[in-house]
């Protein structure tokens, strides 16, 4: 069984933190990965593509680790408005279905 | 920025019944996707479909699920007889290639009573 597993949380941190997420999957086949987030009851909204040298846009850094099967999601300088449960997505079969993790629940307080 | 619709935004069906849920996927995108979330769960896949017809389905996706493209705009899902464990959010995506991210609408949540 396919699966991607992250911590739940939820990660209470206040705002300019630096806060890091990580996330593990079971298929060692898999080529494509993703950071989703998602808002209460809203759709998962993607956040980023992972790269096997990793990448950042702006104050989100990822990084990929084939060998430990390990995706990892760094913010810095946490605002109020990152609050939001981030999602693991790995791509899978022929056709590119995604399995998603269930989520780590950020708060960023004032 | 082009997005993917749905309708209906809430949907409330009695047990047993047919529902129809429908996507409008972004207009040059050629994957389509239907994608499940019980309240509180992981979203799961349930189907991809690609040059009209069925790419591949979960487990989830059984005899009492189908879908369709009936013209070039629309991507639907109906299950046939509605249990009261089908209640959940049902988010449709697509992409413009296998390589590509997904981009999902804003789903539609499904009660079933």
């Amino acid at each position: 069984r396919k699966e991607v597993e992250q911590d739940p949380g939820p990660f209470n941190v206040p705002e300019g933190a630096t806060v890091a997420f990580n996330c593990t999957y079971s298929n060692s086949a898999s080529q494509s990965f993703f950071w989703y987030r998602q808002d209460c009851r809203k759709e998962p909204k993607l956040l980023m593509s992972v790269y096997s040298s990793g990448n950042e846009d702006g104050r989100f850094t990822a990084q990929l680790n084939r060998a430990s099967q390990y995706i990892s999601l760094l913010i810095r300088d946490s605002k109020l408005s990152d609050s939001a449960t981030y999602l693991c997505v790995v791509k899978e079969g022929s056709q590119g279905n995604l399995i998603f993790g269930k989520g780590t629940k950020l708060s960023v307080k004032p | 920025e082009p997005e993917v619709t749905q309708t209906p935004s809430h949907q409330v069906t009695q047990m047993g019944q047919e529902v129809i849920l429908r996507c409008v996927p972004i207009s040059n995108h050629l994957y389509f996707y239907w994608y499940r979330q019980i309240l509180g769960q992981k979203v799961e896949f349930l189907v991809s479909f690609y040059n009209n017809e069925i790419s591949e389905k979960s487990e989830i996706f059984d005899d009492q699920f189908s879908v369709e493209r009936p013209d070039g705009s629309n991507f639907t899902l109906k299950i046939r007889s509605t249990k009261l464990e089908d209640s959940a959010m049902y988010f449709c995506a697509s992409s413009d290639s296998f390589n590509q991210p997904q981009h999902f609408g804003d789903g539609t949540r499904l009660s079933i009573l």
